[in-house]
């Protein structure tokens, strides 16, 4: 059981505006910044948005990310075929000593 | 151009060690902010975070694993190493690692290829 909470799948048209929910708690997203990362099948997890909102150099700007309290999202718009994958929040959980926590990821299905 | 690369045994038996090793360029696990963490994926899960190893040598690790696991590094061979004790099936999964950037709040920004491990009898 992942401690964020991501729904396991998502689809849309090409073109289309998706958004993919992450949902914690006030020890992680409430207080630190939550990263989403793309991973293609076969292949190692990719960053695509870092401090909440921030894009990598490469990025495409159809991809944009934000917070609110104890919750995040990450948005696709203009959807295209290559972005069929599978997507993950992250963010540090201060409990304890502290650790990464991520979601249970979500399937993105480009009908 | 940062770059990491993991390696170590493609099989372990039940009750074995693992030791897997995460040698990485482009970077220095001296300078202040940089961390490097192990990541691991069984087929077909989620991602689940395992440790981390920070400039000045502090560590931290997944509560549920913690007493499992020991991480460590070698600075000037840019390696680091991740040991984890009586191994199980059920931690047969793709290990990776990755650049754990604090300095510039990024995060874990660069991954490693990943490799796949298997346990089994």
């Amino acid at each position: 059981q992942s401690v964020l909470t991501q729904p396991p799948s998502a689809s849309g048209t090409p073109g289309q505006r998706v958004t993919i929910s992450c949902s914690g708690s006030s020890s992680n997203i409430g207080r630190n910044y939550v990263y989403w990362y793309q991973q293609l099948p076969g292949t190692a997890p990719k960053l695509l948005i870092y401090s909440n909102n921030q894009r990598p150099s490469g990025v495409p700007d159809r991809f944009s990310g934000s917070k609110s309290g104890t919750s995040a999202s990450l948005a696709i718009s203009g959807l295209r075929s290559e972005d069929e994958a599978d997507y993950y929040c992250a963010a540090w959980d201060d409990s304890l000593r502290g650790s990464w926590v991520f979601g249970g990821g979500t399937k993105l299905t480009v009908l | 151009q940062v770059t990491l690369r993991e390696s170590g045994p493609a099989l372990v038996k039940p009750t074995q060690t693992l030791t897997l090793t995460c040698t990485f360029s482009g970077f220095s696990l001296s300078t202040s902010g940089m961390c490097v963490s192990w990541i691991r994926q069984p087929p077909g899960k989620a991602l689940e975070w395992l440790a981390r190893i920070d400039w000045d040598d502090d560590k931290y690790y997944s509560t549920f694993l913690k007493t499992r696991l020991t991480i460590s590094k070698d600075t000037s061979k840019n390696q680091v190493v991740l040991t984890m004790i009586n191994m199980d099936p059920v931690d047969t999964a793709t290990y990776f690692c990755a650049r754990d950037a604090r300095s510039g709040d990024s995060g874990m920004d660069v991954w490693g290829q990943g490799t796949t491990v298997t346990v089994s009898s």
